[in-house]
């Protein structure tokens, strides 16, 4: 399976926008990209997901390089309830094997600031 | 519009006893999935459940976990005689039966949090 390397943490200040990376070196033309979050004694939440080309959506924007090997979830405007864990996790788009399953890694842990 | 329901959400169990811990998919949802967080570890999979059917259960520890989803109720989560090393956060996901897995978010629900003593 191909791999994902995050930052273990960073650090925001409220209000300003953030920049998660991801680099996924070894990604497959048929991996999506996903990102998730974990707000701390919660369920992991589902944030975006894409291709190839950057998304939106009202929660954050997945930014895809050109080559896909690394791609930046960018929160806009960071609040106070934006803290924590969020991981990016490769899904293969070809139906078998077992692209059902999510494979998180430790994430990175991001801290905002008043 | 009720997401995925896990219940309890805390469980205390001393070792040998069992544990029984509940899911209820987003209604509609026919694929299930259980993961396990243990003490500042990541999310591990465990089980892909599908109505009455096991279609996955790679993540699970050979002895003691069991896991069902029936036609009728939530899933299950079974631990027998428990021991301290089960003591973990277990989350359970569910996904929408139409579109492919790769392509569609997973819902999760809050956890339980089981402590054995």
């Amino acid at each position: 399976d191909a791999k994902t390397t995050q930052p273990n943490s960073m650090e925001s200040n409220e209000e300003e926008p953030v920049h998660l990376p991801c680099n996924h070196s070894t990604i497959s033309g048929t991996d999506y990209i996903h990102w998730y979050r974990q707000l701390p004694s919660q369920g992991p939440e589902y944030v975006i997901h894409g291709l190839t080309s950057n998304v939106n959506n009202r929660m954050a924007s997945l930014a895809i390089a050109e080559d896909r090997k690394s791609s930046t979830l960018i929160l806009h405007r960071a609040t106070l309830r934006d803290a924590a864990v969020y991981y990016c996790i490769l899904r293969d788009v070809k139906s078998g094997g077992s692209n059902y399953k999510l494979t998180f890694g430790k994430g990175t842990l991001l801290t905002v600031n008043p | 519009n009720a997401g995925v329901m896990q219940n309890p959400r805390h469980l205390v169990r001393r070792r040998g006893q069992e544990a029984r811990l509940r899911c209820s998919p987003v209604k509609g949802h026919s694929h299930v999935y259980w993961y396990r967080q243990l003490p500042e570890e990541g999310l591990k999979f465990m089980v892909y459940l599908q109505k009455e059917n096991i279609i996955d259960e790679s993540g699970m520890p050979k002895e003691r976990f069991s896991a069902e989803f029936p036609k009728e109720g939530p899933s299950i989560l079974r631990i027998q005689q428990v021991v301290r090393g089960d003591s973990a956060a277990y989350f359970c996901a569910s996904s929408p039966r139409i579109g492919r897995p790769s392509d569609t978010e997973a819902f999760f629900g809050q956890g339980t949090r089981l402590t054995v003593v």
